[in-house]
């Protein structure tokens, strides 16, 4: 079975852009959560879907927004970017919505300039 | 509100030498669940054990083994006969109810702690 796959992989952008994160979770899996990764902040939750609703949202800025599409797919956007911005983003799937085990993908490095 | 800590920011040992990675957690939550992920270099978390609140018995799987003990709140991790490829940065996660309860299950990780076994 395949895993979670990310794209893309690496992206740089520039202050004041917008950016869309794809995730494509294991086949079968419908939750799908969106993770941050700074070396400061750590491992952060940004927000989780299931069957294309929104059930969660981490303290995040409206900045970052999200959605599922029927085949489970997920998209993240991250509009008008901050330096801060800059991060690891990773996205993991699950079974169901319960305390099931995450399987993270690879995630997308981003950078902001 | 839920927390995870692990105290050991880096921990570094010699090949074959047994290491123990601690994670302590609150959380006010009566049942929940506490999960160990492993982040090599190339940056993909992968998911190592899921241990319930109620299920205190320690869990052994090849070199790896857990320790879960409910009146300290720790979740410990042991490498026994460490391996250069275990180096790694290891994540303990706690499961909490969401701001909208019921099913709502988001992962709060603690900082990590980067594991370098040197050969």
């Amino acid at each position: 079975k395949a895993g979670v796959t990310q794209t893309p992989r690496y992206l740089i952008k520039t202050r004041g852009q917008q950016v869309t994160l794809s995730c494509s979770p294991i086949s079968g899996h419908r939750s799908v959560s969106w993770y941050q990764q700074t070396p400061g902040q750590g491992l952060q939750f940004l927000f989780e879907y299931f069957s294309e609703t929104q059930r969660n949202k981490g303290n995040f800025p409206g900045r970052f927004s999200g959605r599922q599409f029927s085949n489970s797919r997920s998209e993240m956007n991250v509009s008008t970017l901050e330096l801060g911005d800059s991060a690891l983003y990773l996205c993991a799937s699950k079974w169901g919505a319960g305390r099931y085990e995450q399987y993270f993908g690879p995630g997308t490095r981003l950078t902001v300039t | 509100a839920q927390k995870v800590t692990q105290a050991q920011t880096e921990i570094s040992v010699v090949e074959k030498e047994d290491v123990t990675l601690d994670c302590v957690y609150e959380t006010r939550d009566t049942t929940y669940y506490l999960f160990w992920y492993k982040q090599p270099p190339s940056g993909e978390l992968v998911f190592l054990i899921r241990r319930n609140s109620f299920d205190e018995q320690n869990e052994i799987s090849g070199r790896y083994s857990w320790n879960f003990q409910k009146s300290t709140s720790s979740f410990n991790f042991t490498i026994t006969a460490s391996q250069v490829v275990d180096s790694a940065v290891y994540f303990c996660a706690l499961s909490e109810a969401g701001e909208s309860g019921g099913s709502n299950y988001k992962l709060t990780f603690g900082k990590g702690t980067l594991l370098t076994v040197n050969p």
